[in-house]
């Protein structure tokens, strides 16, 4: 089983519909994080979170929010998804101690 | 602004080639990471270094701290090995947040 589990790894939706991505880890990490990635730009950060209780903004958080239900456990909403949402989104993991991360396989979004 | 800028875009190269992927960066750095995206798969984190140079496998990492500047090495190349390569630094600080290239996308023909 991988480290870093996505669900659901392929989605087809419409527009204006909510739409929750999850993310689940079984490495003990205490830091995880959202990103999205569109063809011919780099990885960008939409959340990061430090532990339970501490939630952050990235450079592109406009349109999506997060929970984090447990350490394991950070999920990414879209309340109400537009086309421009559609991307191949990835939840992340490090540890403060060593800062390597580990990144889930993907979740690939379209939004009609 | 940290930009991070990797060379070339796109890499073809017959198995069995030395390769290299560079990787500059404009600001300071604490920490930089190499990444590899294959196709349709996810990202898996090769490298990540702050000084001198790592070795995995036929893989190896450099990178110049004064020179701000990074490279990727892979030798005795493989079929295998096509994917995209990212280059990520963290420009410090206590929220890790991380800037990455656009990345290279390596092609090994047989």
């Amino acid at each position: 089983d991988a480290d870093v589990t996505q669900t659901p790894r392929n989605r087809i939706t419409k527009t204006g519909k909510r739409i929750m991505l999850e993310c689940s880890q079984t490495k003990g990490h205490d830091r995880m994080y959202w990103y999205r990635q569109d063809p011919g730009l780099g990885l960008r950060l939409i959340y990061y979170s430090f532990d339970v209780k501490d939630i952050n903004k990235g450079e592109i958080s406009d349109g999506y929010s997060v929970s984090r239900q447990a350490q394991a456990k950070f999920s990414l909403s879209l309340e109400s998804a537009i086309p421009n949402q559609t991307a191949l989104y990835f939840c992340a993991t490090s540890w403060a101690g060593t800062g390597e991360l580990f990144f889930g396989e993907g979740s690939r979004l379209t939004v009609l | 602004k940290n930009e991070v800028e990797q060379s070339p875009q796109n890499l073809t190269a017959q198995e069995g080639e030395f390769i290299t992927i560079n990787c500059s960066y404009s600001v300071g750095i604490s920490a930089l990471h190499w990444l590899q995206q294959h196709p349709g798969g996810g990202i898996v984190s090769l490298f990540m270094l702050s000084s001198g140079k790592k070795k995995h496998g036929r893989l190896i990492a450099t990178i110049n701290i004064q020179e701000k500047h990074s490279s990727l090495h892979i030798t005795a190349s493989h079929p295998r090995d096509s994917a995209v390569y990212i280059c990520a630094v963290n420009s410090g600080g206590s929220n890790y947040k991380l800037t990455f290239g656009k990345g290279t996308l390596l092609t090994v023909n047989p």
